[in-house]
Parts: structure tokens; C-alpha cells; sequence
């Protein structure tokens, strides 16, 4: 199993620009997450799904939106990037929502916006 | 408002010392705290999940602990080795009702282990 796998890697931007962040898990869970991690911060919930056909806002869900596609994929889009939005971003998914269930991280997308 | 603390910033030891790290939260109500750690360039990975009940957890050489009348944590790394060199971060979820998107996650401690 692979886990939660993300692309791209590595993304620069220039300001303006639009991209979307893809995420996939194989654990068939049913909660997903995406968190942006930026220095001297803790982790931020941007957005999550729940489970299939759900999303919600998170802490930080200006600029930002989400498509849950189906069971296994999750993604992020950047409509018009901006540099205060370079940071790394991670996905992550759990077997469900409650704060119980440990949730699993994938390896992030870096981020820069010039 | 909901805060984790940890402490210190940063740690450098020597490979085979024992270390420390602290973690302060103010989650309340509180469910769970769990120890991540993270390695350079990828996604935090769980090293130790506590409930409120419980007052120790390990995992090989890795031992966490928790007073939750204090609302403090630690993370205890015995006979250290180069490999332990990442950042560990201390999370908190609210209540047994709280939802996965409501975790609090500390700005994490930077630990180096060297020769």
C-alpha cells in the first residue's frame, strides 16, 4: 500500500497563476484532510471532507478551493495565487472523522509563489 | 482559544544521550494527544497516540507522557541515534465528540542528534 500519495512535489508559481494540488489515499478511508505548514506555525486545516460528497472549510480556507472526486482522491486548487500563499501543504486521510481515529499524512507539496 | 506549546525550539544532543521534550496544551475539553514525528522534507508520522486516561505510552525507544490535571506532555528518546534528527510535534483533539478538524498541533521541536 502506498498510503496517501500527493502531487506534484516541488510547484513555483508566478502571482495570479492557478494549479491544483492532487492527493490520493489506498486505505480506503473515509475522512480526508488538506493542512498548509508553515514556518514557526502548526499545521492549519485549510479544508476536509468527511467522507465522500462533503467538504467543509477548515481554519484557513481563503483562496483556496476543494473537489473530494471520489473515495480515494482529494484536491486543493489555487484559483489566483498569491505569495502569502507559499508554504508546504499536506494531505491527509483517516478511517473516519472523529479525532479518535489517527489520521496519515502524505510526504506534502512545496509550494512558492513569486 | 485552543494552544499547544512545546519546548525547547530546537535540541541538539549527542548520539546515544537520552532527551526530553515538552509539550503544554490548553485543549479543553481534551480527548487525546498524540506525539508525530517528522523527518526533513515528509509528512508527520505517528509515533504515539494517549487518551485522557492514560498516563504513559512507548514505542521501542520512544516514551510518552501525560498529566492531564497539569494539561502537560512529554516525549522521552533514550540512547538517541542519527536517525532521530527531525521535528516532533505534539497534537491535541478536543472532546469525544470533536471531529478529525479540530486538532491543535504544536509548532513542533526541531531535534539534531550528532556524533
Amino acid at each position: 500500500n502506498a498510503g496517501v500519495t500527493q502531487t506534484p512535489k516541488f510547484q513555483v508559481l508566478k502571482t495570479g497563476q492557478s494549479m491544483t494540488l492532487q492527493c490520493a489515499q489506498d486505505m480506503n478511508h473515509n475522512s480526508m484532510y488538506w493542512y498548509r505548514q508553515d514556518p514557526g506555525m502548526g499545521l492549519r486545516l485549510i479544508y476536509y471532507s468527511a467522507s465522500e460528497g462533503t467538504t467543509d472549510k477548515g481554519e484557513v480556507p481563503n483562496g483556496y478551493n476543494v473537489s473530494r472526486l471520489n473515495k480515494r482522491e482529494f484536491s486543493l486548487r489555487l484559483e489566483s495565487a498569491a505569495p502569502s500563499q507559499t508554504s508546504v501543504y499536506f494531505c491527509a486521510s483517516s478511517e473516519k472523522l472523529l479525532a479518535t481515529y489517527e489520521q496519515y499524512f502524505g510526504p506534502g507539496t512545496r509550494l512558492t509563489v513569486t | 482559544k485552543n494552544q499547544v506549546e512545546q519546548s525547547p525550539q530546537s535540541l541538539i544532543i549527542l548520539e546515544g544521550k537520552n532527551c526530553t521534550l515538552q509539550c503544554n496544551y490548553t485543549v479543553s475539553p481534551f480527548s487525546n494527544l498524540r506525539w508525530y514525528k517528522q523527518d526533513t522534507g515528509r509528512g508527520p508520522v505517528s509515533l504515539t497516540i494517549m487518551t485522557f486516561s492514560e498516563n504513559t505510552k512507548s514505542n521501542g525507544r520512544y516514551t510518552a507522557t501525560l498529566d492531564a490535571d497539569t494539561k502537560q506532555s512529554s516525549l522521552h528518546i533514550t540512547a538517541s541515534q542519527l536517525s532521530d534528527s527531525a521535528s516532533y510535534i505534539c497534537v491535541v483533539s478536543p472532546g469525544l465528540t470533536g471531529g478529525g478538524n479540530k486538532l491543535t498541533f504544536g509548532t513542533g521541536t526541531q531535534l539534531k542528534v550528532e556524533l
